[in-house]
């Protein structure tokens, strides 16, 4: 069965510090990539995707992350991360049977300290 | 983008009861789905809620247990039937539009 694993399951940083969070996935065919961020008390939200083209996608708030499909990765970045991103961050790809069933990873909580 | 609402945000339920969930989102969706968050794990599919036809379950999961109701396009319920405390989860539900898009969950905790 497909899988998706998040490495890091607790991420603390200082503010100004660079963020990267690994994110690897099982299915070697075609699959869309995404990250997902769910600040403390609001909804699950796109943070960016991956569906073809340049490997390396820009999100919001600064965020990106680099698809690398030798290593069946889709790490997210961020160069310098702030207090605000204080949240849950979920790597999801689409199932092979369909392009719109997303398989989540376990999450990673990131706690920015000020 | 779809502004979905949950009700009810959370729920402490004696095992062996029933809860329903209800998803209302504020435009027509075609594709409606639920999912199940339990504590330190990540979301799994629960179901596909489709309209006017019986919801298509993943693998591990059963009508009897979750009931999904879809009676139009911007509507949907998920029951947890005869509940246990491995029941105790975040219960989310999302809908497909030019993303995915999730609600702000159910937090059902089962005693």
């Amino acid at each position: 069965a497909q899988s998706v694993s998040q490495h890091n399951h607790h991420v603390i940083l200082s503010e100004a510090a660079s963020l990267e969070l690994g994110c690897n996935y099982s299915y070697g065919g075609t699959v869309n990539l995404f990250w997902y961020v769910q600040y403390p008390g609001q909804h699950l939200q796109l943070l960016l995707k991956y569906f073809s083209g340049d490997p390396l996608v820009k999100g919001i708030k600064g965020f990106e992350a680099e698809f690398i499909k030798s290593k069946f990765s889709f790490n997210l970045r961020k160069p310098s991360v702030q207090w605000s991103d204080t949240a849950e961050y979920f790597c999801a790809v689409t199932s092979m049977d369909s392009s719109y069933k997303l398989i989540f990873g376990s999450g990673t909580r990131l706690l920015v300290r000020p | 983008s779809a502004v979905i609402s949950q009700k009810p945000s959370r729920d402490i339920c004696q095992r062996g009861t029933s809860l329903t969930i209800q998803c209302q989102v504020d435009s027509q969706v075609t594709m409606m789905f639920w999912y199940r968050q339990q504590p330190g794990q990540s979301l799994t599919l629960i179901a596909t809620a489709n309209q006017g036809s019986e919801a298509t379950y993943e693998s591990g999961f059963v009508i009897d247990k979750f009931p999904i109701s879809r009676p139009n396009l911007t509507f949907s319920t998920l029951t947890v039937s005869n509940m246990s405390p491995e029941d105790s989860s975040i219960y989310l539900c999302s809908v497909l539009g030019n993303e995915q898009f999730f609600g702000p969950g159910t937090r059902l905790t089962v005693l």
